[in-house]
């Protein structure tokens, strides 16, 4: 298994240009999240996702939009990008292992918009 | 809304020391799950304690769950740079309730 992948790696928007965070897991997990991660912070979670079709507002979900048509796939939408949009951006999928329940991450996307 | 408090949130120190940082609330949990993140990376499940009084190893590092279930604390044993990371601790619940995080530097 891949686990949890997310691209781009970096990117740099201009002021008001969108673009989407793509986010995928073949873990068959339902539950998945976008959290963003401000220099030297913890995390925020900005959308979640209990199933596919199914999404629901975080703590800081201003500014974002997301989708989620099939389980695998979680996409995150800027579409007016904001310089105080500059994060780090981590997907993550939430599954048991071995009766545990787990929070899966991926390596992050890292934006900075200027 | 749970909320977990962490503490301290910054803490610097020299390689073979010993450390111990807390995760408190005011609310009960029924369980409780440790992540370290090291730069770069995204957070990392260490444990997930379940049992009030609960106390899990890994290697060097003890985690507590409290008694009351409310709070757990980490302790690291002759820290070392690789050590170096975010620690945070997360709620059970959906969405996963994550602490601010203490942020670690062990320094050779």
């Amino acid at each position: 298994n891949a686990g949890v992948t997310q691209t781009p790696k970096f990117r740099i928007l201009k002021i008001g240009q969108s673009m989407t965070l793509q986010c995928t897991q073949d873990m068959n997990h339902n539950y998945m999240y976008w959290y963003r991660q401000d220099p030297g912070m913890g995390l925020k979670l900005i959308y979640y996702s209990v199933g596919a079709g199914i999404t629901d507002k975080g703590e800081v979900p201003n500014g974002y939009n997301v989708s989620r048509s099939t389980t695998e796939d979680f996409p995150l939408r800027l579409e007016l990008a904001a310089p105080s949009q500059t994060s780090v951006y981590f997907c993550a999928s939430r599954g048991r292992i071995s009766g545990e329940e787990t929070q899966y991450f991926g390596p992050g996307t890292r934006l900075l918009v200027l | 809304t749970q909320l977990l408090e962490q503490s301290p949130q910054f803490l610097s120190i020299q390689e073979g020391e010993n450390l111990t940082v807390y995760c408190n609330s005011s609310s009960v949990f029924s369980s409780l799950q440790w992540y370290r993140q090291e730069p770069g990376e995204g957070p990392v499940l260490l444990v997930t304690v379940v049992t009030g009084g609960e106390v899990k190893k890994l290697k060097r590092l003890t985690f507590q769950f409290g008694d009351a279930r409310k709070d757990s604390s980490l302790h690291i044993t002759a820290a070392q740079p690789g050590d170096t990371g975010l620690y945070l601790c997360a709620g059970p619940n959906t969405p996963l309730v994550f602490g601010k995080g203490t942020r670690l530097s062990v320094i050779a």
